[in-house]
């Protein structure tokens, strides 16, 4: 079936790196996304990576895919305060249609000093 | 550039009411989404848009409808408010439907039904 799971929660101290795993159920998955949720705000793409990648990196931010274990992760180097947000993995499936994103529930980010 | 705009912010509404969730988008899009967002959930898409005149059911489209008479309008109707629809709300817009195509999201329409 389609599912997407993330953990809930992750707190790091400010300077160290975060990192956000996600695990994906489907494998015909064309594409995969890193979303980041503030607060009152809606999503906003950070990131994507295509599914014949295994990393992807741009600045702060690095994604790996494992594809044969279907596990997607969001490394955060020197994380900061503005990083505390809500991080959605999401993947693509190809459809006649329509984009069918499928959306995992989330993992709220907390970042202390 | 605005980018992808939903009116109201929060919404409080009695079982039984009906009301319309506004979004429109100046950017173009043909393709509009609408998804619900409820606590410890990923985003369920309620209904999608191709095209202006064009719409059809996501996967939880129980309890809403929509229209798309124009390119930059995709209107969410809830007829009979029930306390299950309570919910934040996101309206969203691609400009294709190939995956290297980002999803542009509204800010959130959060919905208490009482």
């Amino acid at each position: 079936g389609e599912d997407v799971e993330q953990s809930l929660f992750l707190s790091v101290r400010e300077g160290d790196s975060s990192v956000i795993n996600c695990t994906y159920t489907d494998s015909s998955s064309t594409y995969l996304y890193w979303y980041k949720q503030e607060p009152g705000a809606g999503l906003q793409l950070l990131t994507y990576i295509f599914s014949n990648m295994d990393m992807k990196q741009d600045q702060r931010l690095t994604v790996l895919l494992n594809k044969k274990d279907k596990h997607l992760s969001l490394r955060i180097a020197d994380t900061q305060t503005g990083d505390s947000a809500i991080y959605f993995c999401a993947e693509i499936l190809p459809t006649g249609g329509y984009n069918k994103l499928i959306f995992g529930a989330g993992t709220r980010l907390a970042v202390h000093p | 550039n605005a980018g992808v705009t939903q009116t109201p912010k929060f919404r409080i509404l009695k079982i039984g009411q009906s009301m319309t969730l506004q979004c429109t988008q100046d950017m173009n899009h043909n393709y509009m989404y609408w998804y619900r967002q409820d606590p410890g959930m990923g985003l369920k898409l309620i209904y999608y848009s191709v095209g202006a005149g064009i719409t059809d059911k996501g996967e939880v489209p129980n309890g809403y409808n929509v229209s798309r008479s124009t390119t930059e309008d995709f209107p969410l109707r809830l007829e009979l408010a029930a306390p299950s629809q309570t919910s934040v709300y996101f309206c969203a817009s691609t400009a294709g439907h190939t995956g290297d195509t980002e999803a542009f999201f509204g800010q959130g329409t959060r919905l208490t039904v009482v």
